[in-house]
């Protein structure tokens, strides 16, 4: 059974804190994402990574970077948190495209809020 | 600027008829659409897709039609169902297999 894990469902952070979002798949998937999802915005992509060490900016990095040193592993960080960055955080993960879609699985969810 | 755009927030229908939701899209290399359903506190699961080159793909009770002139995509739910209720995502798939997303639309089916 596919699973994609996320280390908090709830967080709550300060102003200017580092934060780090932790993910893990146990498929072996090549491709790792991390979005934000929002009201009346839907989800939208922040950074993916297609290899180990490997990074790409999505539609919104500002104020976010990435660090993947394990393949089943994928990092979001937040250098320092606010208050416009309180959202839900997801993390997903796919085999690599070879033609068709490969159907992205998403963990349960990261609630930030940052005070 | 929204590439994919879900217009109706909400829908309501009643259990047994037919629930249709609607997406928009202006980009025309997206490759692939889909659909994903997510529960409150749970992430999205995917539903059903569709291959820019078809113009109908059918699961069960969902179907997703794609009509590429008008660059539309909508997705049939028959019978619709209680457990059905969720917000619905449409997606499109374009360069470097990147997903864009549309806003959701709140599906509520009652008994």
């Amino acid at each position: 059974d596919v699973k994609v894990t996320q280390s908090s469902r709830y967080l709550v952070k300060r102003t200017g804190e580092k934060v780090f979002l932790e993910c893990v798949q146990d498929m072996d998937h090549e491709n790792m994402f991390w979005y934000r999802q929002d009201p009346g915005l839907g989800l939208r992509l922040i950074y993916f990574s297609y290899d180990v060490k490997m990074k790409e900016k999505g539609d919104i990095p500002e104020g976010y970077s990435v660090s993947r040193e394990k393949k089943e592993r994928f990092s979001l960080i937040l250098e320092s948190a606010s208050t416009n960055q309180t959202s839900m955080y997801l993390c997903a993960s796919s085999l690599s495209t070879t033609g068709g879609y490969n159907e992205q699985f998403f963990g349960p969810g990261t609630r930030l809020t940052v005070l | 600027d929204q590439q994919v755009k879900q217009n109706s927030p909400s829908l309501s229908v009643q259990e047994g008829r037919i629930s249709i939701l609607n997406c928009d899209y202006t980009n025309s290399m997206f490759d692939y659409f889909l659909w994903y359903k997510k529960y409150p506190a749970e992430g999205p699961t995917f539903l059903i897709s569709i291959s820019s080159i078809k113009d109908k793909n059918e699961d069960g009770r969902f179907t997703v039609f794609l009509n590429k002139s008008a660059k539309h995509l909508s997705l049939h739910i028959v019978p619709s169902q209680p457990g059905d209720s969720a917000v619905y995502f449409c997606a499109a798939r374009g360069s470097y297999g990147k997903l864009t997303f549309g806003q959701g639309t709140i599906l509520t089916v009652h008994p």
